[in-house]
């Protein structure tokens, strides 16, 4: 149980373009979900926190209008890269806590790789 | 700045043996200890966590070990397998935002 899937698992956009991440939670609710990013060799890094029906909140550094989250429903987050560029390349993970209190931990969407060309 | 310092960066280890792998934290308002289990092109996996009020947890080859008053936990995999080549991570968690290790790539060498 506790599934989140990721999709795509991998997108090549030309730069300028806007890309799209979805993350849905299959068998539960995710009130929050969590954005991160990846790079080669690297830890994750937060970049947002989502939660149904509000705004995101943005770790510092992290460009709010060039990553725009949105969380419409309790079982889908969307991270939208607009006007990509190849330093946007990166591994984008999402995860969601399966309950507040922490005592079942996280599932980990299986990741979406972009590529900006 | 990393709340959550993880070494080795990377480790080999013979087939059967045993890896290692510490981290330390800060944060006295961590509560929760996962340790993740990455593959290329995946997202992390759950491999075992811990919380503060417990010394050790064991889960088939997988152990983690806690000390509270040094503020380290690490985690050890047991008669290690090819299998388990992967990278390695530790976090830490309070209000259910997770800061992650560096990472740790494991290689088993057969």
């Amino acid at each position: 149980g506790a599934v989140v899937s990721q999709h795509p698992s991998w997108v090549i956009c030309k730069s300028g373009t806007s890309v799209k991440i979805e993350c849905r939670s299959l068998d539960f609710q995710a009130t929050t979900m969590f954005w991160y990013r990846q790079f080669p060799k690297q830890s994750l890094m937060l970049m947002a926190t989502s939660n149904e029906g509000s705004k995101a909140t943005y770790e510092q550094g992290v460009e709010k209008d060039k990553f725009l989250i949105n969380h419409a429903s309790l079982t889908l987050s969307t991270l939208t890269v607009t006007s990509a560029h190849p330093e946007d390349s990166s591994f984008y993970i999402c995860s969601a806590p399966r309950n507040r209190g922490n005592s079942d931990g996280y599932t980990f969407g299986s990741g979406t790789r972009l590529t900006v060309v | 700045q990393q709340q959550v310092k993880q070494s080795p960066q990377s480790l080999i280890v013979q087939k059967g043996g045993i890896s290692i792998i510490n981290c330390a934290y800060e944060n006295t308002a961590f509560d929760y200890f996962p340790w993740y289990q990455q593959f290329p092109g995946k997202g992390p996996a759950l491999l075992i966590a811990i919380r503060p009020d417990v010394s050790e947890k064991k889960e088939g080859r997988f152990t983690i070990s806690f000390n509270k008053s040094a503020k380290q936990f690490s985690l050890h995999i047991m008669d290690s397998q090819p299998g388990d080549s992967a990278t390695y991570f530790c976090a830490a968690s309070h209000d259910y935002k997770l800061s992650f290790g560096a990472g740790t790539t494991v290689t088993v060498r057969a």
